[in-house]
């Protein structure tokens, strides 16, 4: 998990509530991502950020919000337009080489989300 | 869509006995990475191939590709306890920006 932060480790969220997830990262990587991980299930890219205040939607967008105003930080909110939030959401960085997109992604520790 | 799925879902066998994981995927890659999860935690990169590649190893790692078959496979050797966790590959394809990840394998490893 080096380099890479996510809080907080639980989190809960009441109906209509939106909340923030905190992502932060020390490893001067360009492009960051935030992905739901259902369980047993595998990773659904959410939102990425190849750059400061530039982001892209991934596959389940819908319901989530992100902004990326330093390099270093790339929160994740979920509005209260998610219906099924409960999930562990899990935060990474890769570098973006050139000539190339990026290789490996560095996760972060996951903060799970749970709806009262 | 899922890009990679692996096979088995699930994998029990005792220490010190090998293990190997497969994934398919669909379309044309350019790599095919495996990461590890521990229960809980975040995702850890375990190692890379290149689609101009057909196998590489990593310590007790080893991994093989078949571009024709678009499949790979992960072994891992002489296995122990603490390789106990989930098991995901990743796929980049073509000026794809984002990897795919598939469902995973939980693989168990007995004392």
């Amino acid at each position: 998990d080096g380099g890479i932060t996510q809080s907080p480790k639980y989190l809960f969220r009441k109906e209509g509530q939106n909340v923030t997830l905190s992502c932060e990262q020390n490893l001067n990587h360009d492009a960051m991502y935030w992905y739901r991980q259902d369980p047993g299930q595998g990773l659904r890219l959410i939102y990425y950020s190849q750059i400061v205040n530039d982001f892209q939607k991934g596959d389940i967008a819908e319901g989530y919000s992100v902004s990326r105003e330093k390099k270093e930080s790339f929160p994740l909110t979920v509005t209260s337009a998610q219906k099924n939030p409960t999930a562990f959401y899990l935060c990474a960085s890769s570098p973006v080489t050139s000539g190339d997109y990026q290789e490996t992604q560095y996760f972060g520790p996951g903060t799970r989300l749970l709806v009262l | 869509s899922q890009q990679g799925e692996e096979d088995p879902q699930a994998l029990s066998i005792q220490e010190g006995e090998n293990a190997t994981m497969n994934c398919s995927y669909k379309t044309s890659i350019n790599n095919l990475q495996w990461y590890r999860q521990n229960s809980g935690r975040g995702l850890v990169h375990l190692i890379l191939i290149r689609s101009n590649e057909r196998e590489k190893h990593s310590g007790r790692l080893r991994v093989t590709l078949d571009t024709s078959k678009k499949s790979s496979s992960l072994l891992i050797t002489a296995s122990r306890a603490a390789d106990t966790a989930s098991y995901f590959c990743a796929c980049r394809s073509g000026s794809a920006r984002q990897l795919t990840f598939g469902s995973g394998t939980q693989l168990t490893v007995l004392p």
